[in-house]
């Protein structure tokens, strides 16, 4: 059990369509991540919130992305016409210091 | 800006066998460093970090690592490997100043297979 509860697990979708992911804390903590691990690579930081605040945003995250944490609790983020480069899996991480409990991601694959 | 380098992609041990993986990081100020495992399909899973004091740092599964400023390391060691430690294994390093977010910056990962 790693604490944070991702979903769907896995989505396919075709070139251009939008998707949306969510994440799930199961207990309170102020500081949520988001990262995206593509294949052979570690994790690329993508953006962070304090409470409902998103505090900071990665160059990776173009204008078709767009994160939201409404009551600081859980998080989603949204993939607007989506790529192929997008292809990869989005990892939700919390803790007080750092990203230190990792949900088991969502993979998303674009056809 | 921040960097981790992980001088080895795959390492391969025997079962029983002593490990140490490589970490190496670039930073200006006082960084704090994690190392995590990761198994295919999964998040990762924090095995221990370093934020200050003691610079050998004891962590979960019988691993430790040890903080070297000045060889810019922090590499992950385990006197005797389990076939279960076969997995992917990433350092990562921090903004450990005033105010920060603790967004961390991570290696490309060390694959370890573990021979029987």
């Amino acid at each position: 059990d790693t604490g944070v509860s991702q979903n769907p697990r896995h989505k396919i979708t075709k070139r251009g369509q939008n998707v949306t992911f969510r994440c799930d804390p199961i207990s309170e903590h102020n500081r949520l991540y988001w990262y995206r691990q593509t294949l052979g690579q570690g994790p690329e930081f993508l953006t962070y919130f304090q409470n409902e605040a998103q505090l900071e945003k990665s160059r990776l995250l173009s204008d078709r992305f767009s994160a939201e944490r409404p009551k600081g609790s859980f998080s989603t983020l949204e993939i607007q016409r989506t790529e192929q480069g997008d292809s990869a899996m989005y990892l939700c991480a919390f803790g007080d210091r750092g990203p230190q409990h990792f949900g088991d991601g969502t993979r998303l694959s674009i056809l | 800006a921040q960097s981790v380098t992980q001088p080895d992609i795959h390492i391969t041990v025997s079962e029983g066998a002593s490990l140490e993986l490589r970490c190496n990081y670039s930073y200006g100020a006082t960084p704090y460093l994690f190392w995590y495992v990761q198994s295919p399909g999964q998040g990762l899973q924090l095995l221990l970090k370093y934020f200050s004091g003691d610079t050998l740092v004891q962590g979960i599964k019988g691993f430790e690592a040890e903080f070297k400023r000045s060889q810019s390391s922090f590499n992950l060691r385990k006197p005797s490997v389990h076939w279960s430690d076969a997995a992917e294994y990433f350092c990562a390093v921090g903004d450990n100043s005033g105010g920060s977010n603790y967004k961390l910056t991570f290696g490309k990962g060390t694959l370890l297979t573990v021979n029987p």
